[in-house]
C-alpha cells in the first residue's frame, strides 16, 4: 500500500530564510505524482507544487521548489525567502491511481510551519 | 472564477443524527471528490463521483453516502453520526484523469461537530 511519512510535526523559520520540509513515500508504482498542499487555519488546501516521477527535472513553482530524490524516495518541498504570510500547515501527497480514470490522494500528517519576524 | 464551494461552513449535530454536506466544483470541473480530515490529521479519501456515479470508495462504512448531481454539484450524506466523525470534510474536484495532471482543488471545508 502507498504511504506518505512526513516526520517533522513542527517546523520554525525566521522571515527571509530557506526551510526544507521532509517528505518520504512508499509505492510500488513506476509511476506516480507527487504533491505539496498547504493549508492555512481557513481550512482550505491549497496546491503549491507537482512532481511526477518521469520528470527529470526538479518542479519549482516560485518560491516554492521540490528536492525530489527519486531512488531514496524523497520529495521534500523547500521554501526559500520565508514570509510571514507562510505560517500554516503543509501536506505531501501521493496520487494513488484506482483505475484508468479515478484516481486518489494519499495524505502525510503533515507539518505545521511557523514563520516568525 | 468561482472555485469550489462548499456549504455549510461549521454545523454541530448530536449522535445518532444525520447530515447533508454539499459542494460546487470548480467551474468546468466533472470529477468531485470528499475527503475526511480529522484534528491534527491529513485528509483521508472518502469516495469519488463521475458522470453522476460513484468511481471509487476508501475504507467508509456505508452510513457515508453521496450523490453527484447533471451540474457536477455534490452531496455528502453521513447516517447515525458517532463522535468520531467530528471532521473537517473536504471536497475537491478536478478534470477527469487523463486529461491533465490530475491536480484537485480544494474547497475551504465543512467543519462538522458531532456533540
Amino acid at each position: 500500500a502507498q504511504k506518505i511519512t512526513q516526520t517533522q510535526p513542527g517546523m520554525f523559520v525566521q522571515e527571509k530564510e530557506a526551510v526544507t520540509l521532509d517528505c518520504t513515500y512508499d509505492t510500488s508504482d513506476q509511476s506516480y505524482g507527487l504533491f505539496w498542499y498547504k493549508q492555512p487555519s481557513s481550512g482550505e488546501m491549497i496546491f503549491l507544487i507537482y512532481q511526477g516521477s518521469y520528470d527529470e527535472q526538479n518542479a519549482t513553482e516560485g518560491r516554492y521548489s521540490l528536492n525530489f530524490q527519486k531512488a531514496r524516495k524523497s520529495a521534500n518541498l523547500v521554501i526559500s525567502a520565508s514570509q510571514l504570510g507562510d505560517s500554516a500547515m503543509y501536506f505531501c501527497a501521493m496520487r494513488e491511481v484506482v483505475s484508468y480514470n479515478t484516481d486518489k490522494l494519499i495524505f502525510g500528517t503533515g507539518t505545521r510551519l511557523q514563520v516568525f519576524p | 472564477d468561482a472555485g469550489v464551494t462548499q456549504s455549510p461552513t461549521h454545523l454541530i449535530k448530536t449522535r445518532g443524527q444525520q447530515v447533508t454536506l454539499r459542494c460546487s466544483p470548480k467551474s468546468g470541473h466533472d470529477t468531485v471528490s470528499w475527503y475526511q480530515q480529522a484534528l491534527g490529521q491529513g485528509p483521508q479519501f472518502i469516495f469519488q463521483y463521475y458522470e453522476e456515479e460513484e468511481r471509487q470508495r476508501g475504507n467508509f462504512p456505508d452510513r457515508f453516502s453521496g450523490h453527484q448531481f447533471p451540474n457536477y454539484s455534490s452531496e455528502l450524506n453521513v447516517n447515525a453520526l458517532l463522535l468520531g466523525d467530528s471532521a473537517l470534510y473536504l471536497c475537491a474536484s478536478s478534470l477527469q484523469r487523463g486529461k491533465n495532471t490530475g491536480e484537485l482543488f480544494f474547497g475551504e471545508g465543512s467543519r462538522l461537530t458531532v456533540l
